[in-house]
């Protein structure tokens, strides 16, 4: 079965600090892997995903296999960067999307 | 308006009460989707309709009745809940029936069951 790990409820940050926020994934296929953000007053919106291998607001997500982790990274945090992040796994051939509990990330001035 | 659309944005309703959520999105899409979010709970999918049809209901109790009279519109039909159903239903559309495909969210339902 999937599952998704998200081991923090909550992390804050200062502006300027970098930022992680940690996802690990339980599947036994091969994954495709996203993030969603849902900033305050605001719809669930997809953030990245990682078959495209960008980076949307500086943010960046590496999946890597071997510790079945797809952690969300940016180097310099931003207030606006204060959202609650889901992350999210499909098998490739799309037949299923399991979400996390999702992480609230706060970015102190 | 653009995008995906839910009414009512807040519902109180009693246990015996009958109501209705209503999505409606404005991007060609065919596939649409009902999930549920409670609090401190991953978001929970409900029901899949590709191009009109059910596809997928995951394990929902009967008294969520969904409908997709079209493939732009998506109802959720509600009767005697539980206050345990009290939750925040999201609807969301993709372009196909694949959720690698980006899930496009409506603003969501606030629903409390007294």
């Amino acid at each position: 079965a999937q599952r998704v790990t998200q081991p923090e409820k909550l992390l804050s940050v200062f502006k300027g600090a970098p930022v992680e926020l940690k996802c690990n994934y339980s599947y036994s296929g091969s994954p495709e892997l996203f993030w969603y953000v849902q900033y305050s007053r605001q719809r669930l919106q997809l953030l990245l995903r990682h078959i495209s291998r960008e980076s949307i607001k500086g943010f960046t997500a590496d999946l890597n296999k071997g510790e079945t982790s797809f952690h969300l990274k940016k180097p310099f945090a931003q207030e606006e960067d204060s959202a609650m992040y889901y992350c999210a796994l499909t098998e490739t051939s799309g037949s299923r999307l399991t979400f996390g509990e999702g992480t609230q990330l706060t970015v102190n001035p | 308006e653009t995008g995906v659309t839910q009414t009512p944005r807040h519902l109180v309703m009693g246990m015996t009460n009958k109501k209705s959520l209503k999505c409606e999105q404005h991007l060609g899409h065919n596939a649409m989707y009902w999930y549920k979010q409670s609090a401190k709970k991953p978001l929970e999918l409900m029901f899949v309709y590709n191009f009109k049809e059910q596809t997928e209901n995951n394990s929902v109790p009967s008294r969520f009745s969904p409908e997709c009279p079209n493939s732009s519109h998506l109802f959720l039909h509600l009767h005697t809940l539980q206050p345990e159903d009290s939750a925040l239903y999201l609807c969301a559309s993709s372009q196909e029936r694949d959720f690698t495909d980006t899930q496009y969210f409506g603003p969501g339902t606030r629903l409390t069951v007294l």
